[in-house]
C-alpha cells in the first residue's frame, strides 16, 4: 500500500494564482482532513470530510475549497493564492474505530510557497 | 491560543541523556496522541493513550496520561541520535472527529 500519497511536493504560486493540491489514500479510510503546518503554530485544521460527498470546515477554512467525490480523493483548492497561505500542507486520513480515537496518518507534505 | 500547550519549544540533550516532553491543556480529552515528525516528512504516530493514568512504553519512550485526562508526558529514556525530531501532541474528544494539535517540542541529540 502506498498510504496516503501528495502531491506536488513543492509549488512556487504568485500571488492571485489559484492551484490544486492533490491527495489521495488506498487504505479505505473514510475520513480525510488537511491542514497547514506554521512554524511556532502546530498543525491546524483547513477542512476535513467524514465520507465522499461531506465536507466540512475546519478551524482555518478561508481561501480554500474542498471536494470529495470518492473515498479515494480529497484535493484542496487555493482560489486566488496569497502570501499569507505560504505554508506545509498536510493531508491525513483516519478511520473510525471503537474509541473513537482518530488515528491520523499522514502524507509527506506539500511546500507552498506564495510570492 | 493552542488548545494543547506542549513544553519546552526547544530541547538539546547529549546522547545518552534522557528528556521529558509535557503537553497540558485546560480541556479533558478522550483521547490524546503521541506523533513524531521528522524533516521533509509527514508526522508518523508514536501511540495514543486513552484511559486517566495510562502508561505506555515503546521501547524506550514512555507516555503518560494525566488521571483527569488533561495532560500527558513522552518520557525518552538514554536518547539517541535517531530520536531526533518534533514531537507533536494530539488530543481527541468524544464523538469529534478534529483533532488539536499542540505547538509541538523540536528535540535534537547531539551525538
Amino acid at each position: 500500500n502506498a498510504g496516503v500519497t501528495q502531491t506536488p511536493k513543492f509549488q512556487v504560486l504568485k500571488t492571485g494564482q489559484s492551484m490544486t493540491l492533490q491527495c489521495a489514500q488506498d487504505m479505505n479510510h473514510e475520513y480525510m482532513s488537511w491542514y497547514r503546518q506554521d512554524p511556532g503554530m502546530g498543525l491546524r485544521l483547513i477542512h476535513y470530510s467524514v465520507g465522499a460527498g461531506i465536507t466540512d470546515q475546519g478551524e482555518v477554512p478561508n481561501g480554500y475549497n474542498v471536494s470529495r467525490s470518492t473515498t479515494e480523493d480529497f484535493p484542496l483548492r487555493l482560489l486566488s493564492a496569497a502570501p499569507s497561505q505560504t505554508s506545509v500542507y498536510f493531508c491525513a486520513s483516519s478511520y473510525s474505530n471503537p474509541g473513537a480515537t482518530y488515528e491520523q496518518y499522514f502524507g509527506p507534505g506539500t511546500r507552498l510557497t506564495v510570492t | 491560543t493552542q488548545l494543547l500547550e506542549q513544553s519546552p519549544q526547544f530541547l538539546s540533550i547529549q546522547e545518552g541523556e534522557n528528556l521529558t516532553v509535557y503537553c497540558n491543556s485546560s480541556s479533558v480529552f478522550s483521547s490524546l496522541q503521541w506523533y513524531r515528525q521528522e524533516p521533509g516528512e509527514g508526522p508518523v504516530l508514536l501511540v495514543t493513550v486513552v484511559t486517566g493514568g495510562e502508561v505506555k512504553k515503546l521501547k524506550r519512550l514512555t507516555f503518560q496520561f494525566g488521571d483527569a485526562r488533561k495532560d500527558s508526558s513522552l518520557h525518552i529514556t538514554a536518547a539517541q541520535t535517531g530520536d531526533t525530531g518534533l514531537y507533536l501532541c494530539a488530543g481527541a474528544t468524544s464523538n469529534d472527529y478534529k483533532l488539536s494539535f499542540g505547538a509541538g517540542t523540536t528535540v535534537t541529540v547531539r551525538a
